[in-house]
C-alpha cells in the first residue's frame, strides 16, 4: 500500500454514460498525476496537477475529460459520454519528488 | 526526455539474482533513471533511482555504468512474487517544468520460475 487510494476499483458502465473517478494523494504530496494504461502497454501520461493547479494536460485528454483537484487535495477524473475505446486502467499518482502510484480505477465501457 | 530500451522478456530461476538490463544512450546530465515494476492489475510500484553512483535499498540495487548511457536492475534473491513487468525509465530531476510526468516504454516482463 503506497498510501494512494483509488475509487471504485472497477467501474462498468454502457456506452454514453458518465463516470468519475477519485484520488486521494498522500497527505503531505502537492503533485498529483492521472494515467491511463491500455492492455498490453505502459501506462501514458493525462494530466497534471501542482496543488489546486491543472499545469498540463496531454493530447489525450479529449474534450470529454476533465480533472479537477479542489483545495489541492483529492481529485476527481471525469469522463463524459463515455465510448468503448475509453476501456482502460486509469491510474493516479502523487509526488513530493518520486511518484507514488495507486491501484488503479478498471474501466469497461460496453 | 531521453528514450529507453529494455528487453521484451527474461526469465529468472527463483532465488537467484535477476539482472534486467536498461539501454539510455541519449541521457542527459540531469536525467534520473528510474526503475518501476507492475504486478498483474495493480498500480506500477516505485523501486529505486539513481543519478550516478551505484543504489541499493531494501528491494534492489541499481547499477548505473560509468558514462550513464546504461543501467541494470539488480534483484538479488529473486522470488515467485517478484513476478512483474519492469520499468526503466529516464526523467529529469529538479521540480517543476517538463520534468514531472513519466514516459512509460513496455518494459520487461521477468518470469520468476520455481
Amino acid at each position: 500500500d503506497t498510501g494512494v487510494s483509488q475509487n471504485p476499483r472497477h467501474k462498468i458502465t454502457k456506452r454514453g454514460q458518465n463516470v468519475t473517478f477519485r484520488c486521494d494523494p498522500i497527505s503531505e504530496h502537492n503533485r498529483l498525476y492521472w494515467y491511463r494504461q491500455t492492455l498490453g502497454q505502459g501506462p501514458e501520461f493525462l494530466t497534471y496537477f501542482q496543488n489546486e493547479a491543472q499545469l498540463e494536460k496531454s493530447r489525450l485528454l479529449s474534450d470529454r475529460f476533465s480533472a479537477e483537484r479542489p483545495k489541492g487535495s483529492f481529485s476527481t477524473l471525469e469522463i463524459q459520454r463515455t465510448e468503448q475505446g475509453d476501456s482502460a486502467m486509469y491510474l493516479c499518482a502523487s509526488s513530493s519528488e518520486t511518484q507514488y502510484f495507486g491501484p488503479g480505477t478498471r474501466l469497461l465501457v460496453l | 526526455d531521453a528514450k529507453t530500451t529494455q528487453p521484451t522478456s527474461m526469465d529468472c530461476a527463483e532465488g537467484r539474482a535477476a539482472n534486467l538490463p536498461c539501454n539510455h544512450s541519449t541521457i542527459s546530465g540531469n536525467e534520473y533513471v528510474y526503475w518501476y515494476r507492475q504486478i498483474h492489475s495493480q498500480g506500477p510500484q516505485y523501486i529505486i533511482h539513481g543519478l550516478k553512483n551505484n543504489e541499493t535499498n531494501e528491494m534492489a540495487s541499481l547499477i548505473i555504468t560509468e558514462d550513464r548511457k546504461s543501467s541494470t536492475l539488480i534483484l538479488p534473491h529473486a522470488t515467485l512474487r517478484d513476478t512483474a513487468v519492469y520499468y526503466c525509465i529516464v526523467r529529469a530531476g529538479g521540480s517543476g517544468g517538463s520534468n514531472y510526468k513519466l514516459t512509460f516504454g513496455k518494459g520487461t516482463l521477468l518470469t520468476v520460475n520455481p
